[in-house]
C-alpha cells in the first residue's frame, strides 16, 4: 500500500536554529498538508498546499514557517528560528482530493532544547 | 472556524464489550467526518469515514453514525479486542479544505 514517508523520525535542535522536515507524499496525490501534535494534545492543522502554492494556513503557521515542493517528489516544512514551544510531532499528509482520503506519514518528532 | 469536541478522553472496556466515542462539530458547512486510529509512535490511520449525505456507515466491527441536525457523530466498535487499544480521533472537514481534529480518546481494551 502506498505510504507517505517522513524524515527524519526524530530531530533535536537548539533554540534559534533552522530545521527542515521532509516528506515524500504519495505519488499521484495532489494535496499536501502539514499538521502538528504537541504531546498529549490534538492534531492541529498548519498548512495545506495545492498546485504549487499554499491554499490555506492556520494562525500557528506564522512567518517562521515556510513550505516548499522543491522537486516532483518532496514536500518540506522549514522552521527558520525554532522556539521551545515548537517541540511537537509534525505529520505530513497527502490526498487525491482535499480533505477526503488523507494518508498521514508516521511523523517527525521535533525536540527544541 | 470549525470546532470539534470529543468525549470521553479515556475509555476502558472489557474485551468483547462495545465502545462508543462521541464528537460534536460547530460548522454546518462541514460535510466529511473521518475517524482516525493512532498507535504509539505512528501517524493517524483512517479507519472509517462518513459524508454528510449518509446517516450511518458500517465496516465489520466498526460503525459511524451522523446526526447533521444536532451536529454530532459517533464511532461504535463492537466485540472489542486488545488490538483495538489506541488513541482515536474524530475530525470534520469540507471539500478541499483542512481537517479539524477532536482532542482524542484513549481506548484501552482489557483482556
Amino acid at each position: 500500500e502506498p505510504e507517505v514517508t517522513q524524515t527524519p523520525s526524530h530531530q533535536v535542535t537548539q533554540m534559534g536554529q533552522e530545521v527542515i522536515l521532509r516528506c515524500v507524499p504519495i505519488s499521484n496525490h495532489l494535496y499536501f498538508y502539514w499538521y502538528r501534535q504537541i504531546l498529549g494534545q490534538k492534531v492541529e492543522f498548519l498548512v495545506s498546499f495545492y498546485n504549487n502554492e499554499i491554499s490555506e494556513k492556520s494562525e500557528i503557521f506564522d512567518d517562521q514557517f515556510s513550505v516548499e515542493r522543491p522537486d516532483g517528489s518532496n514536500f518540506t516544512l522549514k522552521i527558520r528560528s525554532t522556539k521551545l514551544e515548537d517541540s511537537a510531532m509534525y505529520f505530513c499528509a497527502s490526498s487525491e482530493g482535499g480533505a477526503e482520503g488523507y494518508t498521514f506519514g508516521s511523523g517527525t518528532r521535533l525536540t527544541v532544547v | 472556524g470549525e470546532n470539534v469536541e470529543q468525549h470521553p478522553s479515556t475509555l476502558s472496556v472489557q474485551e468483547g464489550d462495545s465502545a462508543v466515542i462521541k464528537c460534536t462539530y460547530s460548522d454546518s458547512a462541514s460535510n466529511y467526518f473521518p475517524w482516525y486510529k493512532q498507535e504509539l509512535g505512528k501517524g493517524p490511520q483512517l479507519i472509517i469515514d462518513i459524508r454528510s449525505n449518509v446517516g450511518e456507515k458500517k465496516d465489520q466491527r466498526i460503525a459511524v453514525t451522523l446526526n447533521k441536525t444536532a451536529k454530532h457523530f459517533s464511532l461504535h466498535i463492537t466485540e472489542t479486542q486488545p488490538e483495538d487499544s489506541a488513541v482515536y480521533f474524530c475530525a470534520a472537514g469540507r471539500g478541499a479544505n483542512n481537517l479539524f481534529f477532536g482532542t482524542g480518546t484513549r481506548l484501552t481494551v482489557i483482556p
